[in-house]
């Protein structure tokens, strides 16, 4: 069982570069969402989505576009990358009824230089 | 290796003996609060969960508490291993439902003292 997936691992970017980071899970995860991880700042969520076609903005946003266009896929798009943006980003996924545990891949380590 | 996790508080404990981590959360409407543990170098992975409407809920060597008076999450892990060594997020489900995301604390890094 694959899980959720994250691609590319480690990226470096220069300023003003474009890019996305893909996110596939296998699960049947309604529910998918894109963090942030900065030291000491823990997790902040990017954006989310509680289906295909249906997307919304979480704590920090700007800079980032995602779309949802299946079930597997949440790709989350950099049009110009900046500095700031340098950081470890995390996908979860999980099901919508039930319980709320998120299930993580193991992260994409980006540095714009 | 892993940076993240860098100028969190930090907790030391003693192997085999019980800790507890602390939590504060903010909304009042939140209805899931959960327990993440995340080691070097991978994501987070979740520990156990509990309901705004229990105030104890108990798993394997764990305990989380609920106090929705002061607004407060506890995680007690018992008889401490090594391999407890991690960074711990507690998350809240900011709304009622299952629509709604979770929103992450900034972590507390456990080191256990062999």
């Amino acid at each position: 069982n694959a899980g959720v997936t994250q691609t590319p691992k480690f990226q470096v970017l220069k300023t003003g570069q474009s890019m996305t980071l893909q996110c596939a899970q296998d699960m049947n995860h309604e529910y998918m969402s894109w963090y942030r991880q900065d030291p000491g700042m823990g997790l902040r969520l990017i954006h989310y989505s509680v289906g295909a076609g249906i997307t919304d903005q979480g704590e920090v946003p700007n800079g980032y576009n995602v779309s949802r266009s299946t079930t597997e896929d949440f790709p989350l798009r950099l049009l110009s990358a900046a500095p700031s943006q340098t950081s470890v980003y995390f996908c979860a996924s999980r099901v919508l009824a039930g319980g709320r545990e998120l299930f993580f891949g193991e992260g994409s380590r980006l540095t714009v230089l | 290796g892993e940076s993240v996790g860098l100028h969190l508080p930090t907790l030391s404990v003693q192997e085999g003996d019980n800790s507890i981590i602390n939590c504060a959360y903010s909304n009042s409407a939140s209805d899931y609060f959960i327990w993440y543990k995340q080691e070097s170098g991978k994501g987070p992975q979740f520990i156990i969960d509990i309901r705004s409407n229990m105030d104890k809920r108990q798993g394997q060597r764990v305990t989380v508490l609920l106090n929705k008076t002061v607004k407060h999450l506890s995680l007690q892990i018992a008889a401490t291993q090594p391999g407890d060594s991690a960074v711990y997020f507690c998350a809240e489900s900011r709304g009622v439902g299952g629509n709604t995301p979770l929103v992450f604390g900034k972590g507390t890094r456990l080191s256990v003292i062999a």
